[in-house]
């Protein structure tokens, strides 16, 4: 089993569609997680952290459910350039810094 | 602006040649990485270095070294190339510290062994 599992998708939606995402992990003990969004040919960069209360940044809401170790990823009101992978991060055990990524979701919102 | 910068976006190498990806950030970060992307696979770690001169291997260290002599510098190297190694590599930085820091990337290089 993969310690961090996502649907790769693609999830296909019209623009102004709300489409959620959800990220299984393995590790019960996990303390940090994270969305990371890839570009086609492009390098990940992080688009939000994942706090145990959730977090919301515009139309990006984030949320944790330790009790069955899975993380979700909402996206409201979808634009053309959200298109992209989304990557969920989860931090290793033996080493707060280092990262587990999942192989992502590919969303491609159209017009 | 943060930055990391990768030596090389294209490579092409035949099998049996020492390989040399460097990767540079100017963010006084400690730590570096290296990871591969496959698809399917999600990014695996090659190698981590979390100060100068100091090492750690990732998940898939095999076939591949590293050096770190200056801070601001993390090299990988394919000491003989081989087909299996043709691959998305990527390297990143983060700040010293525990859990919550970013990973930044650099822009990646798409390496071909032939």
């Amino acid at each position: 089993r993969k310690e961090v599992e996502q649907d790769p998708g693609p999830f296909n939606v019209p623009e102004g569609a709300t489409v959620a995402f959800n990220c299984t992990y393995s590790n019960s003990a996990s303390q940090s997680f994270f969305w990371y969004r890839q570009d086609c040919r492009k390098e990940p960069k992080l688009l939000m952290s994942v706090y145990s209360s959730g977090n919301e940044d515009g139309r990006f809401t984030a949320q944790l459910n330790r009790a069955s170790q899975y993380i979700s990823l909402l996206i409201r009101d979808s634009k053309l350039s959200d298109s992209a992978t989304y990557l969920c991060v989860v931090n290793r055990m033996d080493s707060s810094y280092k990262l587990i990524f999942g192989s992502g979701t590919r969303l491609l919102v159209r017009p | 602006d943060v930055k990391v910068t990768q030596s090389s976006r294209y490579l092409v190498k035949r099998t049996g040649e020492k390989v040399f990806l460097e990767c540079v950030q100017d963010m006084d970060h400690e730590n570096m990485f290296w990871y591969r992307q496959d698809p399917g696979l999600g990014l695996r770690l090659i190698y981590f270095s979390y100060d100068v001169k100091m090492k750690e291997k990732g998940d898939i260290p095999e076939g591949y070294s590293v050096s770190r002599e200056k801070k601001e510098r993390f090299s990988l190297i394919l000491e003989s190339a081989s087909t299996n190694q043709t691959s998305m590599y990527l390297c990143a930085s983060s700040p010293f510290g525990t859990g919550l820091n970013e990973q930044f990337f650099g822009p990646g290089t798409r390496l071909t062994v032939l």
